[in-house]
């Protein structure tokens, strides 16, 4: 079955760190770009980041460059979220998505990350 | 101004067709984007509906019935997601998105309501 499985989440104090992990099954992960993205409780998505296959090109949202790091290991089928100096306004649930050229076609169930105090 | 302005509901009868709007925010040409529509209902996942830039360069996913289709409007700057005979399934959030500078861009959301 073609799945994947966010974790990681939590309640973390504003300027904490968080890493988000995402486990991929049933489809050759690493020849996907892979994406994440966020929804903060009863807002909109938010694209968060974005890699290639190789690992060789990121791309992120400006609201999270510079405290965010995306990665992957191809290896373990997994990719990750590396999430620094958190604030307030990141609270929201973390989807990790296949990405094919834009079209987010697979979404994991997602992560909640609570940042406060 | 965003990148992409989505009116935030919409309302229309079972059976009708409904018109939602994603307006470029003005200096950028609808026509030279891909324009990408997803349908969130609600408790569910997103799901990916179409891409759309021109008649001869579109897509539909995997499974979405053909009353979904996409258009552009180019004398307001936007893409259009058309929806033909509604019916009360299709009632859900819908999003728009783009690539724009090195990033993918969701529009804040249209809720469609069918009542």
């Amino acid at each position: 079955e073609v799945n994947l499985v966010e974790a990681g989440g939590g309640l973390v104090q504003p300027g904490g760190s968080l890493r988000l992990s995402c486990s991929a099954s049933g489809f050759t992960f690493s020849t996907y770009w892979m994406a994440w993205v966020r929804q903060a409780p009863g807002k909109g998505l938010e694209w968060v980041a974005n890699i290639k296959q190789d690992g060789s090109d990121k791309n992120y949202v400006d609201s999270v460059k510079g405290r965010f790091t995306i990665s992957r290991d191809n290896a373990r089928n997994s990719l990750f979220l590396q999430m620094n100096s958190l604030r307030a306004d990141d609270t929201a649930v973390y989807h990790c998505a296949r990405d094919v050229g834009g079209n987010l076609d697979l979404w994991g169930q997602g992560t909640l990350v609570i940042v406060s105090s | 101004q965003p990148v992409l302005t989505q009116p935030t509901s919409l309302s229309a009868s079972p059976g009708a067709s409904a018109r939602l709007t994603c307006t470029l925010r003005s200096g950028i040409n609808v026509e030279t984007y891909k324009i990408y529509w997803y349908q969130q209902k609600p408790g569910s996942l997103p799901r990916y509906l179409l891409k759309y830039k021109s008649d001869s360069d579109n897509q539909q996913g995997s499974g979405v019935p053909s009353r979904f289709s996409g258009s552009k409007d180019a004398s307001t700057n936007a893409g259009l997601l058309l929806i033909s005979g509604l019916q009360s399934e299709d009632e859900a959030d819908y999003y728009c998105s783009t690539w724009y500078s090195s990033t993918w861009v969701f529009g804040g959301g249209t809720k469609l309501t069918v009542l």
